[in-house]
């Protein structure tokens, strides 16, 4: 079964909304997490770290104030993208690292449409 | 920042036939990781190598983590229809302990021609 789940899996918004996406740890308590951005036919970009209890540190050309990340429990860290636009259009993914083997586990994915 | 080259970029097989395909990287990773992903669905952890020179298989999977900590290959054998789909290297900085993001090559796109 799923040992990182993320919900909702698939969202459909309106121009200027936020979106809340969830991505939860079934299986371990993670103190890292990781978020990445896929666009079609392309490959996954890392966007953000989202640390338990601290900031979140981004990548490079990432806007942190549009992409809003809270790590606040060892299983949930959810990714909010604010006044969502059109080209916010994407599949987000995240991924949590299993504390002692390190072993890096994908979510479902979900794909985010802002008409 | 770090780029990882994964070639090549689709393929074309037949049913059985073996495949391989590689990642070359300008910088240096402690781990390297093979995943297979589904359209519509995140990536499945294929092959994980932590140590330069290990070769590791999984079944009909066999990698390679290179010498030079900047190169690592997936090699398929007899390939069956399941196969099909987006397969993708990934570097990681650190040594398997959870705590880096994953540098994404672009994908190979497996396609098999019945």
């Amino acid at each position: 079964g799923a040992v990182v789940s993320q919900h909702p899996s698939r969202v459909i918004c309106k121009s200027g909304t936020s979106v809340k996406i969830e991505c939860r740890s079934l299986d371990f308590q993670a103190t890292t997490m990781f978020w990445y951005r896929q666009f079609p036919k392309k490959s996954l970009m890392l966007m953000a770290t989202s640390n338990e209890g601290s900031k979140a540190t981004y990548e490079q050309g990432v806007e942190k104030d549009k992409f809003l990340i809270n790590h606040a429990s060892l299983t949930l860290s959810t990714l909010t993208v604010t006044s969502a636009h059109p080209e916010d259009s994407s599949f987000y993914i995240c991924s949590a690292g299993r504390p002692n083997t390190g072993e890096l586990f994908f979510g479902e994915g979900s794909r985010l449409t802002v008409l | 920042g770090q780029q990882l080259n994964q070639s090549p970029q689709s393929m074309f097989i037949q049913e059985g036939e073996d495949v391989s395909m590689n990642c070359t990287s300008s910088s240096i990773f402690n781990t390297w990781l093979w995943y297979k992903q589904d359209p519509g669905e995140g990536p499945v952890l294929l092959i994980a190598l932590y140590k330069a020179g290990e070769l590791t298989s999984n079944g009909r999977l066999t990698a390679q983590f290179g010498t030079t900590r900047k190169d690592s290959f997936l090699n398929i054998s007899a390939s069956i229809p399941s196969d099909v789909g987006i397969y993708f290297c990934a570097g990681q900085l650190g040594s398997g302990g959870g705590a880096d993001g994953l540098t994404f090559g672009k994908g190979t796109h497996l396609i098999i021609q019945p």
